[in-house]
């Protein structure tokens, strides 16, 4: 079974900085996608952005970035210039490739404070 | 268009009662999720429907748990004496007819669960 490991539970960034979020992952398959998705206090899940494995391209969307480091089964996300609407919860999630529509595997969060 | 919507937004229950938690899809979208949020978890994964295909409910983490889709659409969740460990936010998803290509979760505002 696909597991995802977020280590750091709580971090914090002063506004127009950048920060950076962990994700490792475990698998054995080799199609894949990876996420990261924003949870506001509204608790509406976000899609921030996303990851195809097999691309060797990082995913840029905007002012949020990854690192994929598909050996070392580690995905991270950087915020750059970061904005006090950017405080929320992170989530780091997984999904196997092999089929258009199977279930997300979820980290268990990375509570994210922006200090003005 | 309207977004995946959930009812109630919150529901309060005493311990041994059944509850029921409503999900209405994206219009269109054939496949519908149900994950579980705990405090201080990520997302578990529930159960899953895709078109007429019977669900996966390989999530579900006991028979006091059920859900069903009717018409292809609106989807209950069904937890039958509830338990306390039962609190907490029950989110909703759907996504579009899929195949080998990727498609997005959209997901629903969550209802929270309170068991007394």
């Amino acid at each position: 079974a696909q597991t995802v490991t977020q280590s750091q539970p709580e971090m914090s960034v002063q506004e127009a900085e950048t920060v950076t979020l962990s994700c490792t992952y475990d698998t054995s398959e080799s199609d894949y996608y990876l996420f990261w998705y924003k949870q506001p206090p509204s608790r509406q899940m976000i899609l921030v952005i996303r990851q195809e494995a097999y691309k060797q391209q990082n995913a840029t969307e905007n002012r949020f970035s990854v690192n994929f480091q598909k050996a070392a089964k580690s995905f991270s996300l950087k915020i750059s210039d970061s904005q006090l609407g950017d405080a929320a919860m992170y989530f780091c999630a997984y999904r196997s490739g092999n089929s258009g529509n199977t279930p997300l595997v979820f980290g268990k969060g990375t509570r994210l404070s922006v200090i003005a | 268009g309207a977004g995946v919507s959930q009812s109630p937004s919150n529901k309060v229950t005493e311990k041994g009662k059944d509850v029921e938690l409503r999900c209405d899809p994206i219009s269109g979208h054939t496949a519908l999720y149900w994950y579980r949020q705990s405090l201080g978890q990520g997302l578990e994964f529930l159960i899953y429907f895709q078109g007429n295909s019977a669900p996966d409910k390989s999530g579900l983490p006991s028979d006091r748990f059920s859900a069903e889709r009717t018409g292809g659409s609106v989807s209950t969740l069904t937890i039958q004496r509830t338990q306390q460990e039962d609190s907490a936010v029950y989110l909703c998803a759907s996504s579009s007819h899929g195949g080998a290509t990727y498609n997005e979760q959209f997901f629903g505002p969550g209802t929270r669960l309170t068991v007394l």
